[in-house]
């Protein structure tokens, strides 16, 4: 089942605009996670953020979650050029041996 | 900070080749899993290991896959005769007992030509 989905699919800001990504899903979570990548390369972890949590902040992302709308936002703020990548919503069920699932992105490009 | 580690970064093979993709997952984690990702689309489970044996396996891990945790620190992909769809990039990711912090190694690519 699909699950995670983010939109936009692309995104393109000028550098120093915040840059708002969002993520809706469809079963109950344990927890949300977002992952950057760039291009070709690893899935590096961004911030979890738990079912009974609203809003979690690390550095310039702030990430928020809605569970009664089954929803959560990615957003950075004072964007570089150096944040262009694509970045993945993942929910986790949290049960026993329950993969990730991962939506199929958002591909931030921040223009200099 | 523990890192998974996955060989090799790049593998190209051709059609019906047998292929072993390589992880080394941190230590003290005890869950382990494969993902795969092809170009340009979503990341996809494949399968999750627990305990020396498979927990869960999507509809992707069919016959021609399998795994594997041969000397107790590695953690292999095994497929047995690729395809050109096979071509993707492979994530091997692994989390402790208890805990929700997945850590993924910087993938395989693999290449079926």
């Amino acid at each position: 089942s699909q699950q995670g989905e983010e939109d936009p699919q692309a995104l393109s800001i000028q550098e120093g605009e915040n840059a708002t990504m969002n993520c809706s899903y469809k079963t109950s979570i344990n927890n949300l996670q977002w992952y950057r990548q760039n291009s070709g390369r690893g899935l590096v972890h961004l911030i979890l953020i738990r079912s009974n949590e609203r809003e979690k902040h690390s550095g310039r992302l702030r990430v928020t979650l809605d569970t009664s709308k089954k929803s959560s936002s990615l957003l950075i703020t004072a964007s570089r050029a150096a944040d262009t990548a694509s970045y993945f919503c993942a929910t986790d069920e949290g049960s026993g041996n329950t993969p990730l699932v991962f939506g199929k992105g958002t591909r931030l490009s921040v223009i200099a | 900070e523990p890192e998974v580690t996955q060989t090799p970064s790049h593998q190209v093979t051709q059609m019906g080749q047998e292929v072993i993709l390589r992880c080394v997952p941190i230590s003290n984690h005890l869950y382990f899993y494969w993902y795969r990702q092809i170009l340009g689309q979503k990341v996809e489970f494949l399968v999750s290991f627990y305990n020396n044996e498979i927990s869960e396996k999507s509809e992707i891990f069919d016959d021609q896959f399998s795994v594997e945790r041969p000397d107790g620190s590695n953690f292999t992909l095994k497929i047995r005769s690729t395809k050109l769809e096979d071509s993707a990039m492979y994530f091997c990711a692994s989390r402790p007992t208890g805990g929700n912090g997945y850590t993924f190694g910087s993938g395989t690519r693999l290449t079926v030509v």
